[in-house]
């Protein structure tokens, strides 16, 4: 695709509720990276992916938290028995490898637990 | 762990002011990348600095990397309107990963 896709971009769920956000990288790009954002502050780490390979979850704040990239492209970030601190805008970037190139953003899925 | 201020945290100047945003790690950094977010955005790319004293240049704005490769700047000469928005350095942690951690951000406003 032209950019990296995200869906839903809007997300409202009750708390006790699982979510599952989607991103779809760049094609070809081999790299993916997982961010949580809140407002006014920086983009927080969560996860990434080289292909398929979850290389780094050190950023997953818990176990309701996980991520899969089965076959190399898209990629699911499943939040379970979400909590009304998990709201917060969840961003995807992708880049052609790890090794240090620019990354791409996504615009974001904004998640609301009420 | 690894630590990153950014500083100042907002920057309010009139427009053809100068700015001039701070990035101070704890640690030796690999390279160093900037991003700049427009209000309701996503961080886009602006540059990616690697070599010790390193120094580059977009139009009006400049990139500089410490000798020590522990600090970097971004210095923009006679804002615009269009400058508006947050300014995040990131640094990497390490040239296998790729693994970015932003820092805190400075928020810039310009006023006409």
């Amino acid at each position: 695709g032209a950019g990296v896709s995200q869906s839903p971009r809007y997300k409202v769920t009750k708390r006790g509720q699982d979510v599952a956000l989607r991103c779809d990288p760049i094609s070809g790009h081999v790299s993916l990276y997982w961010y949580r954002q809140a407002l006014g502050q920086g983009p927080e780490f969560l996860t990434y992916f080289n292909y398929e390979a979850q290389q780094d979850k050190s950023g997953l704040p818990n176990d309701r938290f996980s991520a899969e990239r089965p076959e190399g492209s898209i990629s699911t970030l499943t939040i379970q028995r979400t909590e009304q601190r998990d709201s917060a805008m969840y961003r995807c970037a992708s880049s052609s490898s790890g090794n240090g190139p620019r990354k791409f953003f996504g615009p974001g899925t904004r998640l609301t637990v009420l | 762990g690894q630590q990153v201020m950014q500083i100042p945290q907002y920057q309010h100047v009139q427009e053809g002011e100068d700015f001039t945003t701070y990035c101070n790690s704890s640690t030796t950094l690999s390279n160093i990348q900037w991003y700049k977010q427009r209000p309701g955005g996503h961080p886009v790319f602006l540059i990616q600095l690697v070599k010790s004293g390193e120094v580059k240049k977009q139009k009006r704005l400049t990139f500089q990397f410490g000798e020590a490769k522990k600090n970097s700047s971004l210095h923009i000469t006679a804002t615009q309107t269009t400058d508006v928005g947050t300014y995040f350095c990131a640094p990497i942690l390490s040239s296998n990963t790729g693994k970015l951690i932003f820092g805190q951000g400075t928020t810039l406003q310009v006023k006409p």
